[in-house]
């Protein structure tokens, strides 16, 4: 079946640092690829996604592009801020007409001023 | 305009109890879904109902149950509770069923069984 795959956590970094989170995914067809943001006492926010090949999606200064040949969908900021603490999730939509969303385990980002 | 609305927020029950958690999505939404989130882990997909019908369901068993009433609200029921139901419970709204639908997530309902 499908399955997403995160690098382990937890992740700290200082402000204006770089970031990147990994995902892989493992899926038959084309799915969508998506990142979730869960801030904390939050519920899940869409943050970016990408609904084929080579598509890059973007949002707030992140970035992701849907890599079919590596099966990745890794997440990029170039500054991070002390506001992007918070837990991301990786996740893809099957390319059924009825589609759910197939989460990674997350990772927990904390940025120091 | 009002997201997604889950009650109650929290809610502590003791084993072998059942449980009703509520939803309502955004106005003109057809479809919800059900998702678990156990501590530290991603959601995993319980059910998804569009139109009042089930249209897709995750690996629960069957003391899980769902329904979609005519006003697209949605109630989750657990029965004979067991301490691995303790998690938080998301409700996902979406105009549709599609592929890449952008869906909306409720703040949830935090279950604790005892």
């Amino acid at each position: 079946g499908d399955s997403v795959t995160q690098m382990e956590g937890p992740v700290t970094l200082s402000e204006e640092a770089f970031l990147t989170i990994n995902c892989t995914y493992t899926a038959t067809g084309y799915p969508s690829l998506f990142w979730y943001v869960q801030y904390p006492g939050e519920g899940l926010q869409l943050l970016l996604k990408a609904t084929k090949a080579d598509d890059k999606g973007s949002n707030k200064g992140f970035e992701a592009t849907y890599r079919k040949e590596t099966t990745s969908f890794h997440l990029e900021k170039g500054s991070v801020q002390v506001s992007d603490s918070a837990v991301y999730f990786c996740a893809l939509s099957d390319s059924g007409a009825n589609s759910k969303l197939t989460f990674g385990k997350g990772i927990t980002l904390s940025v120091r001023p | 305009d009002a997201g997604v609305t889950q009650s109650p927020t929290h809610l502590i029950k003791t084993r072998g109890q059942h449980v009703t958690l509520r939803c309502s999505p955004i106005s003109g939404h057809k479809s919800v879904s059900w998702y678990q989130q156990v501590l530290g882990q991603g959601p995993q997909f319980i059910f998804q109902y569009y139109e009042k019908e089930e249209r897709g369901r995750g690996n629960f068993p069957d003391r899980f149950s769902a329904r979609q009433f005519p006003n697209y609200s949605s109630e989750l029921n657990v029965n004979a509770l067991l301490l691995g139901d303790s998690a938080l419970y998301l409700c996902a709204s979406s105009f549709t069923t599609g592929q890449g639908e952008k869906a909306f997530f409720g703040q949830g309902t935090r279950l604790t069984v005892v």
